[in-house]
């Protein structure tokens, strides 16, 4: 079955040290591949996303991505943490050539803790 | 400023009680959405419409439904048969080329039933 899988719940990082959050994918074909951030009772802004090309994609407030197909994953990354980082983070999929609607699938969510 | 506004943002209802949560955007976005947001499980797609008067089900539409009779409007109705109908709920937009790929959200409603 088509599935995304973000395997961590909840993770706590110090402020300044670096950050990696997980996202593996189950699909047929390379999906077109997103993260997206939630702070706490809004909605979800995008932080940055890969169709094709280059598998490093930069995003907004520092934030990067390496699409890796050998490894199904697409994980994000950030060299240093600031506090106002603390959020939760979801990563998304949809499937190419399906109409004009994106119909994302997000995985169950990574909440991020930074400690001062 | 370009946006979706969601209303109400938050919502208390009696069990047996049809709600409608409210959904604009004057972004001049094609396809709409509806998300409902559970803890420990994501988003999950319950409605979209890519067009005025076209709508289709997601993944949970049991004992909800929509309508799509404005480009910018696109109201969610949560009915009595929802069995669990308590959560955050998300409307987004998206423009009609894709390869923007990008869902613009609101601020969420989060209805409790009572």
């Amino acid at each position: 079955a088509q599935s995304v899988t973000q395997p961590d719940i909840h993770i706590t990082v110090s402020e300044g040290a670096s950050l990696e959050l997980r996202c593996n994918y189950s699909y047929g074909a390379t999906p077109y591949l997103f993260w997206y951030v939630q702070s706490p009772g809004q909605g979800l802004q995008l932080l940055l996303k890969y169709f094709s090309g280059d598998t490093l994609v930069q995003g907004i407030k520092g934030f990067e991505a390496e699409f890796k197909r050998s490894q199904s994953s697409f994980n994000l990354r950030k060299p240093s943490v600031h506090w106002s980082d603390a959020a939760e983070y979801f990563c998304a999929v949809d499937l190419p050539n399906t109409g004009t609607a994106s119909k994302l699938t997000f995985g169950t969510g990574t909440r991020l803790q930074v400690t001062l | 400023d370009g946006g979706i506004t969601q209303s109400p943002k938050y919502l208390f209802r009696k069990e047996g009680q049809n709600v409608t949560l409210s959904c604009e955007q004057n972004l001049n976005h094609d396809a709409m959405y509806w998300y409902r947001q559970d803890p420990g499980q994501g988003l999950r797609l319950i409605y979209y419409s890519q067009i005025v008067n076209d709508f289709q089900k997601g993944d949970i539409a049991e004992g909800y439904s929509v309508s799509r009779e404005k480009k910018e409007s696109f109201p969610l109705t949560v009915t009595s048969a929802q069995k669990n109908p308590t959560a955050f709920y998300l409307c987004a937009s998206s423009p009609r080329d894709r390869a923007t790929g990008e869902l613009f959200f609101g601020e969420g409603s989060r209805l409790t039933v009572l």
